[in-house]
């Protein structure tokens, strides 16, 4: 098993400019959550998915976030447009729903906006 | 969700037992008690997690004490590969499944 793949790992953008981040979740898990953790407001929920429907995006943090999924293999995270203070190291995770509870986590996407 | 309460470092010698508590004295009787590991630089990682029964499994062990409110990870055999922060998570397991990560213990085992 592969486990969570996110890409890029790495981002380097410029301020205005679309991101678009991607995850692809554990085969067989239907539940998937954005992450963001920066310094100085840790790690914090931006928005999950159970059976590809978005349950809460409480966490987004404004409209130019915005996060789909089409499938149940595959989701983005947009940020349109971005900004410096978006720079931080973004996770996908997945979980089986029913289960423990147990989340797996991707490697993270570092995104800097210059 | 009930907050958790944890030290902010600790330090342990390879080899020896590792045990990090954590104080959730709000916590409610549907609230499980998680614990999560992020090694620098990686996504967070599962360790364990259980209600009001001690629990053990290949990597760690959860003693929670009798009246829920705090509860102790160990890790047995402490290796310098188990420097991370420990995060310490009260959720309902038939809840939404979001997990609140406060701002965890930095484990440093020392050589």
């Amino acid at each position: 098993d592969a486990g969570v793949i996110q890409s890029p790992r790495h981002e380097v953008t410029e301020m205005g400019q679309e991101v678009t981040l991607r995850c692809k979740p554990i085969s067989g898990h239907n539940s998937l959550f954005w992450y963001r953790q920066t310094m100085m407001r840790g790690l914090e929920l931006l928005i999950y998915f159970n059976n590809n429907v978005p349950i809460d995006d409480s966490g987004m943090p404004e409209d130019r976030f915005s996060a789909k999924m089409p499938n149940a293999s595959f989701s983005t995270l947009k940020i349109q447009p971005s900004e410096p203070r978006d720079s931080a190291v973004y996770f996908c995770a997945s979980s089986l729903s029913g289960s423990t509870n147990e989340q797996f986590f991707g490697p993270g996407t570092r995104l800097t906006v210059l | 969700d009930a907050k958790t309460t944890q030290p902010t470092s600790m330090d342990c010698a390879e080899g020896r037992a590792a045990n990090l508590p954590c104080n959730h004295s709000t916590i409610s009787g549907n609230e499980y008690v998680y614990w999560y590991r992020q090694i620098h630089s990686q996504g967070p990682q599962y360790i364990i997690h259980g209600l009001k029964n001690n629990e053990t499994n290949e990597m760690a062990s959860l003693i929670i004490t009798e009246d829920r409110k705090s509860s102790t990870l160990i890790l047995p055999h402490a290796t310098l590969r188990d420097t991370a922060v420990y995060y310490c998570i009260v959720e309902s397991k038939g809840s939404a499944r979001q997990l609140t990560f406060g701002s965890g213990t930095q484990l440093t085992v020392l050589p």
